[in-house]
């Protein structure tokens, strides 16, 4: 059964600093990752999809980086903001659905 | 891009009766439809995947019975929370697969409290 963690679980930061969180899964046959970021009482926005041939994809200040073999996805956040301000999830598909981590919370302070 | 919505946005009702969350894939077909559930400060939990026109299948210590799901059609899946109990309290969250390209779509959820 596939397993997702994240770490840390919550990170404070001042604005303007890179930052990297952590994604780790027990079992590497998956069909892509995905992170998403969740805002307090909504719904999940979509930030990267990265198949499972892709090693990386970028987005703006954003970059997640896939190891399948090893088991491990990174997503890094460049000169963050106050904005940023969330949480981050991590999802694995390896079949029909997705399995979520725990989530990391991110405050950016200004 | 694609949107999938859900109805109501936030739901408040009495110990005991039935509520009824609506997904809905506006700009594609979904062939499959999926039901998340996530508690304050915890991740999603997959309750629920349904298919279009057959059964749902439900995750291990999900019943079935109290979390009725019919997805009738290609764009609509619903879920019914019968006879709800304050632990039922917690977010919904449906996502939707598109049966073309593949691509899972997620709702921006529902919050059921339950009195």
């Amino acid at each position: 059964k596939q397993e997702v963690t994240q770490i840390p679980a919550a990170l404070s930061v001042p604005e303007g600093e890179n930052l990297v969180l952590n994604c780790s899964f027990t079992d590497s046959a998956i069909y892509n990752l995905q992170w998403f970021r969740q805002d307090p009482g909504k719904g999940l926005t979509s930030l990267l999809l990265i198949q499972s041939s892709q090693r990386e994809q970028t987005s703006g200040r954003l970059n997640a980086s896939l190891d399948k073999s090893s088991g491990r996805s990174t997503l890094y956040i460049a000169a963050s903001q106050p904005g940023d301000s969330a949480t981050y999830l991590c999802a694995v598909r390896g079949g029909q659905n997705f399995v979520f981590g725990p989530g990391t919370r991110l405050s950016v302070l200004p | 891009g694609a949107v999938v919505s859900q109805h109501p946005s936030w739901v408040i009702c009495k110990s005991g009766t039935s509520v009824k969350i609506e997904c809905r894939s506006l700009d594609f077909q979904a062939t499959t439809m999926f039901w998340y559930r996530q508690f304050p400060k915890q991740s999603l939990m997959l309750m629920a995947t349904s298919n279009e026109g057959s059964k749902a299948t439900y995750e291990q210590g999900v019943e079935k019975d109290k979390f009725l799901i019919n997805h009738a059609s290609l764009t609509l899946s619903t879920l019914t929370v019968t006879s709800a109990h304050p632990e039922d309290s917690s977010f919904y969250i449906c996502s939707a697969r598109d049966g073309l390209g593949g691509t899972q779509y997620f709702g921006p959820g529902t919050r059921l409290t339950v009195l």
